[in-house]
């Protein structure tokens, strides 16, 4: 099974700041196979990033995804204060695994 | 777009077995256009992927729960279900069901998620 290791594990930031958050696998994932999730309290994980680097359906521009093999990056580029949530990294090889999240608290 | 909503008991006795059923609008379960997934998040934790099922019935499961999983389809409801058997205070979580288009590996539709308590 991939272990998905995401850091760090609470980023704090202030509105118009920009987040980088890491999400790095125990073996080499290939790129059509990671996402990331966005989470807020009480609500559904939504699609954020697929394919490494293609944003879903009405996600913002400034979200991007990069990355590959073990690495993978999400790249919020300029945070408004909606975007303060948990941060999932997901990889699909035989079996699908999240990563253990990402808080991202204002500053 | 596909909406999902969860449905089932909110408690269920350690020793038993946890029974939640997605229903579906928006799509059809009976198309080959996705597949239809359980997800679970413990309280506080983070997300784990229980299993999906394809229309025609084929299933994969986590192997750390496969022992205990049922996915099933009941197309003429347009409905997908869980059992998992043999449920501890572990289990306890909030269930989502959440579908991936066809070959894509990532979810893009979710229930907004039951919560199911594992207690005496």
């Amino acid at each position: 099974e991939i272990v998905l290791t995401q850091s760090p594990g609470t980023l704090s930031l202030s509105p118009g700041e920009r987040a980088t958050l890491s999400c790095r696998a125990s073996q080499s994932v290939s790129s059509s196979y990671l996402a990331w999730y966005q989470q807020k309290p009480g609500q559904a994980p939504r699609l954020l990033i697929y394919g490494a680097s293609s944003r879903a359906t009405g996600i913002p521009d400034r979200f991007s995804g990069s990355g590959s093999g073990t690495d993978f990056t999400l790249t919020i580029s300029r945070l408004e204060p909606e975007d303060f949530a948990v941060y999932y990294c997901q990889q699909y090889d035989s079996s699908y695994t999240f990563g253990q999240g990402t808080k991202l608290e204002i500053k | 777009q596909v909406q999902l909503q969860e449905s089932g008991p909110g408690l269920v006795k350690p020793s038993e077995t946890l029974s939640l059923t997605c229903t579906v609008s928006g799509g059809s379960v009976s198309s080959g256009t996705y597949y239809w997934s359980w997800i679970r998040q413990p309280p506080g934790k983070g997300l784990e992927w229980i299993g999906n099922i394809y229309f025609i019935g084929s299933t994969k499961y986590n192997p750390s729960l496969k022992s205990r999983v049922t996915i099933s389809v009941d197309m003429s409801k347009n409905q997908f279900s869980l059992k998992l058997r043999s449920v501890t205070a572990a289990d306890t979580a909030v269930y989502y069901c959440a579908s991936a288009f066809y070959g894509d590996p990532h979810f893009v539709y979710w229930g907004q998620g039951t919560l199911v308590t594992v207690s005496s």
